[in-house]
């Protein structure tokens, strides 16, 4: 059963680049690593998912060590509205729901 | 179009009673899901149910139960509520294909106080 890990809170400026880092040392070989981004009041919504190397789409980038026990979030260039909760979900359902598990969150604060 | 939506948005009850959330999507998917966020923000999952099986959490007491009448909806029954019921429930949806789970659409939660 894999359990994660991240920081619990992080500061940032507008226009830097941002990493989060998840640790999930007991990652199984069919898991998939998979980031939520949540506002107040607001229920998570997908960034980015990926199972290894590096995964880029137009909002982040997901890198994936080969070992796969950690997992580093990039958002370039953060802007105010990048204030959230983050979180990592790693894990495979096919139908099997404990195996669905969630980060703790990481808390990112930009500052101005 | 809300792609996945709950109502009641808030809920205040007393201890001791039932009542339901309801949780719709219009997505196509699946696989729907239960999550409970508590006051720490932690998020964790209830249930997952598609058309074929309902996985229960083994740590969900069974006052909770999930019903779906078809495939876009699925509801939370809660009987004899007790005061650390209290938190957020998410709704979501999915494809689950291949035995991979694919992006989770959340609805906008409901907010369950127990008085």
């Amino acid at each position: 059963l894999a359990k994660t890990t991240q920081p619990i809170s992080m500061d940032s400026y507008e226009g830097q680049e941002v990493n989060i880092t998840c640790s999930h040392n007991n990652i199984a070989t069919n898991d998939y690593i998979t980031w939520y981004q949540q506002f107040p009041s607001q229920g998570p919504r997908f960034i980015i998912q990926g199972y290894k190397t590096k995964v880029t789409n137009e909002v982040a980038s997901l890198f994936i060590p080969a070992d796969r026990k950690s997992s580093t979030l990039s958002l370039p260039r953060v802007s105010l509205s990048d204030t959230a909760v983050y979180y990592c979900l790693v894990g495979d359902d096919g139908g099997a729901t404990n195996k669905l598990i969630f980060g703790t969150g990481t808390l990112l604060a930009v500052q101005p | 179009d809300t792609a996945v939506s709950q109502t009641p948005k808030y809920l205040v009850t007393q201890m001791g009673n039932d009542k339901s959330i309801k949780c719709e999507q219009n997505l196509g998917h699946d696989t729907m899901y239960w999550y409970k966020q508590d006051s720490k923000k932690f998020l964790k999952i209830m249930f997952s149910y598609n058309n074929k099986e309902l996985i229960i959490n083994e740590t969900v007491p069974n006052r909770f139960s999930p019903k779906s009448p078809d495939k876009a909806h699925l509801n939370l029954h809660i009987n004899s509520l007790e005061l650390g019921d209290s938190a957020v429930y998410f709704c979501a949806s999915s494809q689950v294909a291949s035995g991979r789970t694919y992006e989770q659409y959340f609805g906008p939660g409901t907010r369950l106080t127990v008085t």
